[in-house]
């Protein structure tokens, strides 16, 4: 099956610095969506991005579909921003379901 | 429109009890998955629903989950009977067209089997 890689696998930041997660994936895509696990477990949905890119406050994401890669921007961190950093993907088939990467854990310092 | 519903929030049992969670997908998505995290590893594909069918269950662990969706609505997971390695967070979503349509996720439930 397709394959999702997300790097780093962990980042640390000083509040009001700014970062970019990466997203790989193996295969052609349909739906590339980008998600925040919050402290709580809730997972929040940031963006639906198969490509192009995408604009939401202070962060925004960029996909690059014949290049199988896809960014989030993290702009201005705040300690709010902490949590886990999810991409996934589906196959361009449409026949299996989103598949996960293993996220990037963000930490905020104040 | 309102979003993807899960119930409870948080759960807490006994090692060989019951629980069963619920999912409220937004109206007219036809398309309802089960996910989950446990252990704090990846999220991981459990079953998909078209309607009230089983699309597909590859991701089932094993015969102790068991999943519903009784007049393609709503949809049930049952845990029977729990083992500790269950314990994670539960999530589902929910998608118009399941090639097309991105997924909306609920805020998941928080199983936590002792």
């Amino acid at each position: 099956g397709i394959q999702v890689e997300q790097s780093p696998p962990d980042l640390i930041l000083q509040e009001g610095a700014n970062s970019t997660l990466r997203c790989n994936f193996s295969d052609s895509v349909n739906n590339l969506q980008w998600f925040h696990q919050n402290p709580w477990g809730q997972l929040i949905n940031l963006f639906y991005i198969p490509s192009g890119t995408k604009q939401n406050g202070r962060l925004s994401a960029t996909t690059v579909a014949t290049e199988r890669y896809s960014l989030l921007y993290i702009s201005s961190s705040q300690t709010t921003d902490s949590g886990v950093y999810f991409c996934a993907v589906r196959h361009i088939s449409g026949n299996t379901p989103l598949v996960f990467g293993k996220g990037t854990r963000l930490s905020v310092i104040a | 429109e309102a979003g993807v519903t899960q119930f409870p929030s948080h759960s807490v049992i006994e090692k060989g009890q019951t629980v069963t969670l619920r999912c409220d997908p937004i109206s007219g998505h036809d398309n309802l998955y089960w996910y989950r995290r446990v252990m704090g590893k990846e999220i991981k594909f459990l079953l998909h629903f078209v309607k009230e069918s089983k699309q597909d269950e590859s991701g089932m662990p094993n015969n102790r989950f068991l999943a519903e969706r009784t007049g393609g609505t709503y949809s049930t997971l049952k845990v029977q009977p729990a083992e500790l390695e269950d314990s994670g967070v539960y999530f589902c979503a929910s998608s118009r067209d399941s090639a097309r349509s991105g997924y909306t996720f609920g805020s998941g439930t928080r199983l936590t089997v002792v």
